[in-house]
């Protein structure tokens, strides 16, 4: 199983500002994805990190609000732009390998805007 | 689109009291199925999957969940609860677009 490594593990932020968030894995994986689980909710695909090309939103998200890269098949950054507090939220990265059919998650950001 | 319905936000047992965690999915089609674990401030681990092989899928930790087609049903259990197992608990659905379509999650509280 794929080990994840998320940081920040949490952070406070004034609104207006931007938070990037960073997802490392131990191995190379072929899907990543980011999610977010408002509080007392289920969680939310946000998009798929796709490796050298940009990334795929789904409804309800867009790039410009959370620009996403992913530059290997290790690594991604989810960034919460322009943040208000409806973004407090928990941001959470998850992975799947080619061939398997669980995905594997990091222990989330837990993101609070004041 | 795929739906993932957990009846019951919060169940509490007492220790030692059986755990029934409830999932119904909507689809014709057997999908993979998942039960989730979420303990305070941490991410999600796995606990069991279903990949239409037995039915019946035992898990980490004590847990199985049977996957019952004609009820489109993929029910956990455990019979003893613990305290260690008082976390946050998400039933998913793997549709063959493999995409995850999440429940909305089941706060398990265990008495002492």
């Amino acid at each position: 199983s794929a080990v994840i490594s998320q940081k920040p593990s949490r952070d406070i932020c004034q609104r207006g500002t931007s938070l990037t968030i960073q997802c490392q894995v131990d191995s190379q994986v072929t899907m990543m994805f980011w999610y977010r689980q408002q509080p007392g909710q289920s969680l939310t695909l946000i998009a798929t990190a796709n490796q050298g090309s940009e990334a795929t939103y789904e409804s309800g998200f867009v790039i410009d609000k959370f620009p996403i890269s992913r530059p290997n098949l290790t690594f991604s950054t989810l960034t919460v732009s322009n943040m208000s507090p409806e973004d407090s939220s928990i941001y959470l990265c998850s992975v799947e390998d080619a061939g398997s059919t669980e995905a594997f998650f990091g222990q989330g950001t837990r993101l609070t805007v004041v | 689109a795929q739906s993932v319905t957990q009846l019951g936000s919060h169940v509490s047992v007492s220790e030692g009291a059986l755990v029934l965690l409830r999932c119904n999915y909507s689809s014709s089609v057997p999908p993979y199925l998942f039960w989730y674990v979420q303990y305070p401030n941490q991410g999600l681990q796995l606990l069991l999957k279903y990949t239409s092989a037995a039915t019946l899928v035992k898990g980490i930790n004590g847990f199985e969940a049977e996957f019952k087609k004609s009820e489109t049903s993929f029910h956990l259990t455990k019979p003893s609860a613990h305290m260690s197992d008082a976390a946050e608990y998400f039933c998913a659905v793997k549709n063959t677009g493999n995409q995850f379509y999440f429940g909305t999650g089941t706060s398990l509280t265990v008495i002492p």
